[in-house]
């Protein structure tokens, strides 16, 4: 069936490096996708979406990539902080009425 | 403004007891979805509302488990006869549902469920 997978399910880094987080998604239909952080204890936090007309889209020290070709999504993180020790979770949406699908997360450990 | 609430945050209780969730959604969310995440584990759908529409419960796991929702505001998730294997975090989202597709949901910080 279709599904959000993610190629690491742990990724550990060093304070400063940026971090690449992957996923791959298997609906060639889904036009709208989320990056989502939950740290320990919390409910998953927005971070960014983009929408299928784009292929990248910016924010605060991230920056989502969509390459539809071979249906993958990453999230890169520059100059990696304590504070982004998390587990992120990839969703795509491919329908008007439908919830979004969501991956089984990666868990990035900064390193000091 | 207000995030998404959910009470109780943690609840404890014997297996084969009825236990009541609660979630207070964003206001003006017309959309409102339960989901279950075991310890180390994604997010499991459980249930899906939109409006007035009857809700998506494709994702409900057994009879044991229900939902309602009292129109565009406060849901509570229902499982009957808990068992142990119901032990997780259950997790509610909002969204606005904005027309084309689009779903951006917020999450509430979720319902910690220790069956014993």
């Amino acid at each position: 069936g279709e599904s959000v997978g993610l190629h690491l399910p742990t990724l550990s880094v060093q304070e400063g490096d940026n971090s690449i987080i992957n996923c791959a998604y298997s609906n060639s239909a889904s036009d709208y996708f989320i990056w989502y952080k939950q740290e320990s204890g919390k409910g998953p936090q927005f971070i960014i979406d983009i929408r299928s007309n784009m292929d990248k889209r910016q924010g605060q020290r991230v920056t989502v990539l969509l390459n539809k070709t071979v249906k993958h999504l990453s999230l890169q993180i520059a100059a990696t902080q304590p504070g982004d020790s998390a587990v992120y979770f990839c969703a795509e949406n491919y329908s008007g009425n439908t919830p979004l699908v969501f991956g089984k997360g990666t868990r990035l450990s900064v390193i000091a | 403004g207000a995030g998404v609430s959910q009470s109780p945050s943690n609840k404890v209780t014997e297996k084969g007891k009825d236990v009541e969730l609660r979630c207070d959604p964003i206001s003006g969310h017309t959309a409102l979805y339960w989901y279950r995440q075991r310890l180390g584990q994604g997010l499991e759908f459980l249930i899906y509302f939109q409006g007035n529409s009857a809700p998506d419960k494709s994702g409900l796991p057994s009879d044991r488990f229900s939902a309602e929702r009292t129109g565009e505001s406060v849901s509570t998730l229902t499982i009957q006869r808990t068992q142990q294997e119901d032990s997780a975090v259950y997790l509610c989202a909002s969204s606005r549902r904005v027309a084309g597709g689009r779903d951006t949901q917020y999450f509430g910080p979720g319902t910690r469920l220790t069956v014993l």
